[in-house]
């Protein structure tokens, strides 16, 4: 069974721009979760998308938003650039929402604002 | 609020050494608890989890065990090899949908 892919893998934008980015689910999976990975932040949760609404949403600015499809493919959104939004994106998915699913990642999109 | 601390890296061993990584957490309910594994250039990869207390997760040589009386998932393996070479994180969800919440991760460097 395929991974999790996520297009572009790089993208290099100016302050000010918008960018989309684009995450396939593994097949069958229903919950694609986003995450921003920056050296000073870590690893943080930007929202969850199930059946094509969003169910969970992280501490990020409105800015950052995103969609989710009815083959439950999904993409983000990241208007107004800053320069503070150079980071790896990841996207997950999982079969479920439950406690005990799994999130399987993607290889990420790596996102440079100059 | 739910929190995970792992301990700091970075961690040099030596190839065959033992390697333990103390992971931590705080959460209200009852996580699951999972360990990540990162290369470099890569995404995520899935390395082991443990979803209720005594649980152990185990892969690869890597072994944690859910310890609820300590708030604990330590990662354990016996002899590291200079492929384990990564950074590894320590995360729990509590069931609130597709939220992973993760420590801050542990870059670990194996040498032969």
């Amino acid at each position: 069974k395929a991974g999790v892919t996520q297009t572009p893998r790089y993208l290099i934008k100016t302050r000010g721009q918008q960018v989309t980015l684009s995450c396939s689910p593994i097949s069958g999976h229903r919950s694609v979760s986003w995450y921003q990975q920056t050296p000073g932040q870590g690893l943080q949760f930007l929202f969850e998308y199930f059946s094509e609404t969003q169910r969970n949403k992280g501490n990020f600015p409105g800015r950052f938003s995103g969609r989710q499809f009815s083959n439950s493919r999904s993409e983000m959104n990241v208007s107004t650039l800053e320069l503070g939004d150079s980071a790896l994106y990841l996207c997950a998915s999982s079969l479920n929402r439950g406690r005990t699913d799994t999130q399987y990642f993607g290889p990420g999109t790596r996102l440079t604002v100059l | 609020g739910n929190s995970v601390t792992q301990m700091e890296g970075p961690v040099t061993l030596s190839e065959e050494a033992f390697l333990t990584i103390n992971c931590t957490y705080t959460a209200t309910g009852y996580p699951s608890l999972f360990w990540y594994v990162q290369y470099p250039g890569e995404g995520l990869q899935l390395l082991l989890k443990a979803t209720k207390a005594d649980d152990k997760g185990s892969n690869k040589g890597f072994e944690a065990t859910y310890r609820k009386e300590t708030t604990s998932f330590h990662l354990e393996k016996g002899s590291v090899q200079v492929s384990d070479s990564a950074v590894y994180f320590c995360a729990l969800t509590t069931g609130q949908g597709g939220k992973l919440i993760f420590g801050q991760g542990t870059e670990l460097s194996v040498k032969p």
